[in-house]
């Protein structure tokens, strides 16, 4: 069983500050790793992407990748009340091109 | 383009009928998924489709669970019969794979289905 794990908190954080999100993922023989953002009661919109080993960076949001130890997060830097949401790690199956989603991490980001 | 289009919005239905969830995948789209969220489960893969064939139906739960995808702008999910623990958000999702990296799957708005 592929599994994509993540911390349901909520994490709460003040506005301005840096938000940390973590996931780890089963299977080693995965290559690529997303990050969902979904507001209550919306769907899952895709906020980043990362295949290789390390930082990627776009705008107040930087993916991290270790495949040695399985773990991807997402940093958010100078939060926002609107970033408030629950934040979706997936994964991409080896062997298929399909999406295997943890169950997210609500982040609330008081003003 | 009009993005990922699922229909109904919600559904509320009696145990025991039958219930068929719609979608209409972005153009030009050759996958497909099905996806159900609860809040004890999360987002589940139910089914995906690739060139209208299906791919992976691992995860429909049981018989009751149908999907078919007759061209490449159409795709349904029929539960029959329904029962209380269907009880979900249904989402459909597409993507243009071109390779093993690709997968940014776009999602429809979603069905909450309530089975009573």
């Amino acid at each position: 069983q592929k599994e994509v794990e993540q911390n349901s908190g909520p994490l709460s954080v003040p506005e301005g500050a840096i938000a940390s999100l973590n996931c780890t993922y089963s299977d080693r023989g995965s290559q690529s790793f997303f990050w969902y953002r979904q507001y209550s009661g919306k769907s899952p919109e895709l906020i980043m992407f990362i295949y290789s080993n390390g930082d990627k960076e776009d705008g107040r949001f930087t993916a991290q990748l270790n495949k040695a130890s399985q773990y991807v997060s997402l940093l958010i830097r100078d939060s926002q009340p609107s970033d408030s949401a629950t934040y979706l790690c997936a994964v991409i199956n080896s062997g298929y091109s399909t999406l295997t989603f943890g169950k997210g991490t609500m982040l609330l980001v008081s003003p | 383009d009009a993005g990922v289009i699922q229909s109904p919005r919600h559904e509320v239905t009696e145990m025991g009928q039958e219930v068929t969830l719609r979608c209409k995948p972005i153009s030009g789209h050759n996958s497909l998924f099905w996806y159900r969220q609860t809040m004890m489960r999360g987002l589940e893969l139910l089914i995906y489709f690739n060139n209208n064939v299906p791919i992976d139906d691992s995860g429909m739960p049981e018989d009751r669970f149908s999907a078919k995808m007759p061209n490449a702008s159409f795709s349904t999910l029929k539960i029959q019969p329904s029962e209380p623990r269907d009880s979900a958000v249904y989402f459909c999702a597409s993507s243009l794979e071109s390779g093993p990296l690709d997968t940014e799957a776009f999602f429809g708005q979603g069905t909450r289905l309530t089975v009573v």
